[in-house]
């Protein structure tokens, strides 16, 4: 079955450590997104890719890098200059630049501070 | 830019009773609109879609009518059950400025109660 695979379900970063989110996909999707979602909110967009090598800034890209090396993975890193990352995060990814498709999401990471 | 404005939470309902949560945006295209839906510890799911102005999205015994006049997106269950517990986003994508990217409303959380 196509999808989207995010891994680790659960992650737990010290002080001071960069941790790094898993995203691949097998949907033959171009684009691909990370998004933080923290208790009874919405969604945040941090970083999205419309094409390999290539990526842009979202709302809230301070503290995260990305990298898009290959089509079907995205992985987004959590750096120590991220002062508040306890959060769930989500991948997402979507057919082609200039759609109107939906976006396909990943089950998630849920990232806590130890 | 885009908004996406929905209905606040929580909502509580009993099984069997008539559902609607609101949802109204603003885009400067022709966006197509959705609804998601997440269950607990788990990714956004699309639900229904919409692509353009009078189309009715459908699924499940959900239903969402594309309303261009009142910029709206509404959606509507005529009987809910205890398994539709869950949160709901509405969502725009318009494709064209914003190369795929969606913009989400804050989400519904619904607890239907047996």
């Amino acid at each position: 079955d196509g999808g989207i695979t995010q891994s680790p379900k659960y992650l737990f970063r010290k002080e001071g450590q960069n941790v790094t989110l898993s995203c691949e996909q097998n949907l033959n999707h171009d684009a691909m997104y990370w998004y933080r979602q923290d208790p009874g909110q919405g969604l945040r967009l941090i970083y999205y890719s419309q094409i390999v090598n290539d990526f842009q800034k979202g709302d809230i890209a301070e503290g995260y890098s990305v990298s898009r090396e290959k089509k079907e993975s995205f992985p987004l890193t959590v750096t120590s200059a991220q002062k508040n990352p306890t959060a769930f995060y989500l991948c997402a990814s979507s057919i082609a630049v200039n759609s109107n498709q939906p976006q396909h999401f990943g089950d998630g990471t849920r990232l806590s501070i130890l | 830019g885009d908004s996406v404005t929905q209905m606040e939470g929580p909502v509580t309902l009993s099984e069997e009773a008539f559902l609607t949560i609101n949802c109204t945006y603003t885009a400067t295209g022709y966006p197509s609109l959705f609804w998601y839906v997440q269950y607990p510890g788990e990714g956004l799911q699309l639900l229904l879609k919409a692509t353009k102005a009078d189309d009715k999205g459908s699924n499940k015994g959900f239903e969402a009518t594309y309303r261009k006049e009142t910029t709206s997106f509404h959606l509507e269950k005529g009987s809910v059950q205890v398994s539709d517990s869950a949160v709901y986003f509405c969502a725009l994508s318009d494709g064209g400025a914003n190369a795929g990217k969606s913009t989400f409303g804050d989400g519904t959380t619904l607890t239907v109660k047996p």
